[in-house]
């Protein structure tokens, strides 16, 4: 069974601090997704990495894939209040042919100002 | 564009009772999906069309829900009878032919929040 796993599951962190997400999956693949979901609120896209070394900048948030290690991070720099949300990495696997997405936990983010 | 519209956004039913959610997606987007998002955890993936085509229904539970996609375009899921599990917001998402580039990017609706009592 195919299992995308994030740590940490909850961070809380300050206002202007740097932290790292992790997202590690059991497949290959070489498509890694990053969305952002805000409570009571849909999911929206941040990233989509597609390859080996890619590597994706906007704004604070910097995503970045190993598929040799089956490795995504997404690194938060200078962390402000509105970028608490809770974060999800989603895989498209080779194997399914069938372009859905698996969806790790999600990390709960809250910035603290 | 218009995005992904769903409704209803919240419904409260008994357990044993139905309940039935629509979707239409982004127009122009031959495949759509429903995911199945249970409070805390990361949205699971009930059922794919590819246009009025079922792609990948591996993980919907045939005993109670079902959806279709008849002309291609909305799509309804339903569930008959539900259970206390079956709480949680039911995503409706739609994506277009993959690029050169090989990206899907999904595009995801409001939701439909349902508690089943």
């Amino acid at each position: 069974e195919l299992k995308v796993e994030q740590n940490p599951l909850f961070l809380s962190m300050q206002e202007g601090k740097n932290y790292t997400i992790y997202c590690n999956y059991s497949t290959t693949s070489d498509r890694l997704y990053w969305y952002r979901q805000d409570p009571g609120k849909s999911l929206e896209s941040l990233f989509v990495l597609l390859s080996n070394g890619a590597v994706k900048q906007e704004g604070r948030l910097m995503a970045s894939l190993d598929t040799k290690a089956r490795l995504s991070t997404l690194h938060i720099t200078a962390a402000v209040h509105d970028l608490s949300a809770t974060y999800f990495c989603a895989v498209a696997p080779y194997q399914t042919g069938a372009n859905n997405l698996f969806f790790g936990t999600g990390t709960r983010l809250t910035v603290i100002p | 564009e218009a995005g992904v519209a769903q409704s209803p956004r919240y419904k409260i039913i008994e357990k044993r009772q139905s309940v039935a959610f629509w979707c239409n997606p982004i127009s122009g987007h031959a495949t759509l999906y429903w995911y199945q998002q249970i409070l805390g955890q990361g949205p699971k993936l009930l059922i794919q069309f590819q246009n009025n085509g079922v792609v990948d229904d591996s993980q919907l539970p045939k005993d109670r829900f079902s959806a279709e996609r008849l002309k291609g375009v909305d799509s309804t899921l339903k569930i008959q009878p539900a259970k206390l599990e079956d709480s949680a917001v039911y995503l409706c998402a739609s994506s277009s032919p993959l690029l050169q580039s090989g990206a899907n990017v999904l595009t995801f609706g409001a939701g439909s929040r349902l508690t089943v009592l």
